[in-house]
């Protein structure tokens, strides 16, 4: 079975700041890996999502996340954040071949960006 | 049109009402979704349609009771909910349903209130 561990629920820092929210997951097969954000009274959204390839992927507003197979992570980064990236994000994966209800998500954590 | 539309957007219930929530996507999916999610949680799956059948049942409670009528439309029939079935009901789509690599697209929700 799959597990997924973000190891801060919150994380406070000031406008213009650098962010990296933390996700750690546990597998004994192969997996995607996805970001989702959640911002207030609102559904899920796609940030990115890694398949195979480069472990560097990118989003169109600034969002990063590597993924480390070696140490099974998957940190989303933010060189400088906004005010209007407030919002939960999720960490989430699925197993390659696995059923299609099988996208298993971590606890959230709670992105707050201050003036 | 990447698009969940979700209704209403907000429902207070009685413990003896039957109520209905309604989602729609126009992208073609053929896997539709329900979640519920409590406050600060990550969104728990409910059901799962594959191709307009009924894949997964989360072992849901007979109260609530899904259907899906054509590819594009999926309900969520209520009937006697508890107090504790307060909560933001998700619903979300995805391209295959064969294919654990295609994110899922989500709805705003529908905030439901049972009283």
């Amino acid at each position: 079975a799959q597990s997924v561990t973000q190891l801060d629920s919150q994380v406070p820092v000031f406008e213009e700041a650098p962010v990296e929210l933390r996700c750690n997951y546990s597998s004994s097969v192969s997996v995607y890996l996805f970001w989702y954000v959640q911002y207030p009274n609102q559904g899920l959204q796609l940030l990115l999502k890694y398949l195979s390839g480069s472990t560097l992927v990118e989003s169109i507003n600034g969002f990063e996340a590597e993924f480390n197979k070696s140490q099974t992570s998957f940190h989303l980064r933010k060189p400088s954040v906004h005010i209007s990236d407030t919002a939960e994000y999720f960490c989430a994966v699925s197993k390659r071949g696995g059923s299609q209800g099988n996208l298993i998500f971590g606890k959230g954590t709670k992105l707050s960006v201050k003036p | 049109d990447t698009e969940v539309t979700q209704t209403p957007k907000h429902l207070v219930m009685g413990m003896t009402n039957k109520k209905s929530l309604k989602c729609e996507q126009h992208m073609g999916h053929r896997a539709m979704y329900w979640y519920k999610q409590k406050a600060k949680k990550p969104p728990e799956l409910m059901f799962v349609y594959s191709y307009e059948k009924l894949s997964i049942n989360e072992s849901v409670p007979s109260r609530f009771s899904p259907e899906c009528p054509n590819s594009s439309l999926l309900n969520l029939h209520l009937h006697a909910l508890q107090p504790e079935d307060s909560a933001l009901y998700l619903c979300a789509s995805s391209q295959d349903p064969g294919r654990t690599s295609y994110e899922q697209y989500f709805g705003p929700g529908t905030r439901l209130t049972v009283t």
